[in-house]
């Protein structure tokens, strides 16, 4: 099974700064099949990311998803108010299971 | 619209069965994987298995595999997951999600509470 690890655990950045978070795969990502969520207190999760790279429907283009093999970033290049969340990443290559990271908390400073 | 809706929370005691729903609609429910995932209070997301509607195939995360039983009727687009013996760390939220990996849409969630 593959263990998706998450860097940092909390990262304290304001408003307009770039903030880059890592997701870091115990095994290579198959077809890099990885995928980025956002989870705000309260709410359901949100698909950013997906194929490492690909922007889901109505994703603002701040959010930049990058990597392959066992090395996934997902950048946000300017952070709005409404950025401040935890982020979740999840492995969907080969068989599974699916596991997501443990998160990271993207807080404000 | 694509919606997944779940039922209602459930407030149960240890040892005590449990069946959950989530019924989508607006499109096409045998031709997506429906995942589950569990969210305990303040943690993170844990996949905990999916379901193939078409012919109820399921793959289960080895920390699940034995304590849930995930399963479908596509006769009424719902897909379940039950437990047969609840125990107080099976308190949490519970999602369903479409897809097993690149979720696009997500149930509101279930929140299970299990406690004596």
């Amino acid at each position: 099974e593959i263990v998706l690890t998450q860097s940092p655990g909390t990262l304290s950045l304001s408003p307009g700064q770039r903030a880059i978070l890592s997701c870091r795969a115990s095994q290579s990502v198959s077809g890099s099949y990885l995928a980025w969520y956002q989870q705000k207190p309260g709410q359901v999760p949100r698909l950013l990311i997906y194929g490492a790279s690909t922007r889901a429907t109505g994703i603002p283009d701040r959010f930049i998803g990058s990597g392959s093999g066992t090395d996934f970033t997902l950048t946000i290049s300017r952070l709005e108010p409404e950025d401040f969340a935890v982020y979740y990443c999840q492995q969907y290559g080969s068989s599974p299971p699916y596991p997501f990271g443990q998160g990271t908390k993207l807080e404000i400073k | 619209e694509v919606q997944l809706v779940q039922s209602g929370t459930e407030v149960k005691k240890p040892g005590e069965s449990l069946r959950i729903s989530c019924k989508g609609s607006g499109y096409s429910f045998t031709s997506y994987w429906i995942s589950w995932v569990r969210q305990m209070p303040g943690k993170g997301l844990e996949w905990m298995g999916r379901i193939d509607p078409s012919d109820s195939y399921t793959n289960y995360s080895p920390s699940f595999q034995g304590h849930v039983t995930i399963s479908a009727d596509k006769s009424i687009s719902t897909a379940y997951v039950q437990w047969s013996g609840l125990k107080a760390s099976d308190t949490a939220m519970y999602y369903c999600a479409r897809g097993s990996g690149r979720v696009d849409y997500w149930g509101q969630g279930t929140l299970v509470t299990v406690s004596s």
